[in-house]
């Protein structure tokens, strides 16, 4: 069935330094993935996403990355702040006339200052 | 624009109730989805309005079922209470159908005792 792993579950950084998050979905049917930032107590807040017909996607200080081959995507965050720290979710949509969404199981980014 | 809003924010239920939750889309938005989000399952899809009509839903059992309105205004219903049931119950909206980005709401945070 439709499925998207995510690694490291938690992820430790020293402020300034460089954060990756890597998922890997199943369907390959999937053509959009979308990353959302929830911080403790709030809704997931959409931060970037790219579609099947891109490979890479900036936005200031956050990347995205998509190999379609081997279905991997992932997200690089660089110089990092202590604001950045949250639960980071990716997902990825199946395609075709639906916004369902399979999400990761996220991974928790702490930023040391 | 105003953003999603979900109603109530908290809901406290007995076993064997019935729930109703509703959720406002962003003006314009017409896709309206909804999820519910545990420490152990994560974020999990639940089903799919577009149009007043259920384009998809999740593996949920028949307790749980929804409903979207002429003004794309949706509400979720689960009947029969379970310990299980208590959750973030989140709603996301989109403008369109298919590969949308997804806006999510504040949820309604979902406890039976």
């Amino acid at each position: 069935g439709e499925n998207v792993e995510q690694h490291p579950s938690t992820l430790s950084v020293q402020e300034g330094d460089s954060a990756v998050i890597k998922c890997t979905y199943s369907d390959s049917a999937s053509n959009y993935f979308p990353w959302y930032k929830q911080e403790l107590g709030k809704r997931p807040q959409l931060i970037i996403d790219i579609r099947s017909n891109v490979g890479e996607k900036k936005d200031q200080r956050i990347a995205v990355t998509l190999n379609k081959t081997a279905k991997h995507f992932s997200l690089h965050i660089t110089e990092t702040q202590p604001e950045d720290s949250a639960v980071y979710f990716c997902a990825a949509s199946g395609g075709g006339a639906t916004n369902k969404l399979i999400f990761g199981t996220g991974t928790l980014l702490a930023v040391q200052p | 624009k105003a953003g999603v809003t979900q109603t109530p924010r908290y809901l406290i239920k007995t076993r064997g109730q019935q729930v109703t939750l509703s959720c406002s889309p962003i003006s314009g938005h017409r896709s309206v989805s909804w999820y519910q989000q545990t420490p152990g399952q994560g974020l999990q899809f639940l089903f799919e309005y577009f149009s007043e009509t259920q384009r998809n839903k999740g593996n949920f059992p028949g307790r749980f079922s929804g409903r979207q309105f002429s003004n794309s205004r949706s509400e979720m219903n689960v009947s029969t209470l379970e310990l299980g049931d208590s959750a973030l119950y989140l709603c996301a909206s989109s403008f369109q159908q298919g590969s949308a980005e997804a806006f999510f709401g504040q949820g309604t945070r979902l406890t039976v005792v």
